[in-house]
């Protein structure tokens, strides 16, 4: 079925180091988004991209998404301890049941002060 | 504005037992979801209502499950003859159009079978 990989599964960094997570499709995507979950939290929706090759950014967060929109990556700059929380991305495929966000399993990041 | 609600915020059921899980989305969102939930895992999806119409139950893992928002707002997820397996936490969304825009989720309701 349609999957979604994300990797590292868990990233431990300095406050200051950067921090990379990928996620890849086994399927083209017509969308893909990524959320931030907390611990103990709900997840709160961060960005969306649609375009082939698209790179969006927020403050130290920058996004890019794949020029066969089948892979996507979420950097952070100089980490902070707010950046702590796991983050996900999510797609509609293009193909099949497009109602369905397809789930990656998530990047958990710590951050030691 | 105020945001998705969900209740209860916990819950611990007896095997067996019969629950009911409430989720008041964003006023005017057209769409909702409802995702399952495990410890270190990412939300899987169980269904999504357009409105009252429920547009995909292919996610419920069981006829245990039924889900419900009669009249296009509030939604029921209602778990019959809980088992262990479904102790998780439950989350749902709302959007503000049809599917493949941005989901607002609500706090959860962490469910317990013991």
């Amino acid at each position: 079925g349609q999957q979604v990989m994300q990797i590292p599964q868990y990233q431990h960094v300095q406050e200051g180091e950067d921090f990379t997570t990928y996620c890849n499709s086994s399927t083209t995507l017509s969308n893909i988004q990524w959320y931030k979950q907390r611990p103990g939290g709900h997840p709160v929706f961060l960005i969306q991209l649609v375009k082939s090759g698209e790179v969006k950014k927020q403050k130290r967060l920058t996004f890019q998404f794949g020029e066969a929109k089948k892979n996507s990556s979420l950097h952070i700059t100089a980490t902070q301890t707010t950046d702590v929380g796991t983050y996900f991305c999510a797609g509609y495929p293009y193909a099949g049941n497009n109602r369905k966000l397809i789930w990656g399993l998530g990047t958990s990041l710590a951050v030691n002060p | 504005g105020a945001g998705v609600s969900q209740s209860p915020r916990y819950k611990v059921a007896k095997r067996g037992q019969d629950v009911a899980l409430r989720c008041d989305p964003i006023s005017g969102h057209v769409s909702l979801f409802w995702y399952q939930q495990a410890l270190g895992q990412g939300p899987e999806f169980l269904t999504y209502f357009q409105n009252e119409a429920q547009l995909d139950k292919s996610g419920l893992p069981s006829d245990r499950f039924f889900a419900e928002r009669p009249e296009g707002s509030v939604s029921t997820l209602k778990i019959q003859r809980t088992q262990q397996e479904d102790s998780a936490v439950y989350l749902c969304a709302s959007s503000l159009r049809t599917s493949g825009h941005e989901q607002y989720f609500g706090p959860g309701t962490r469910l317990t079978v013991t």
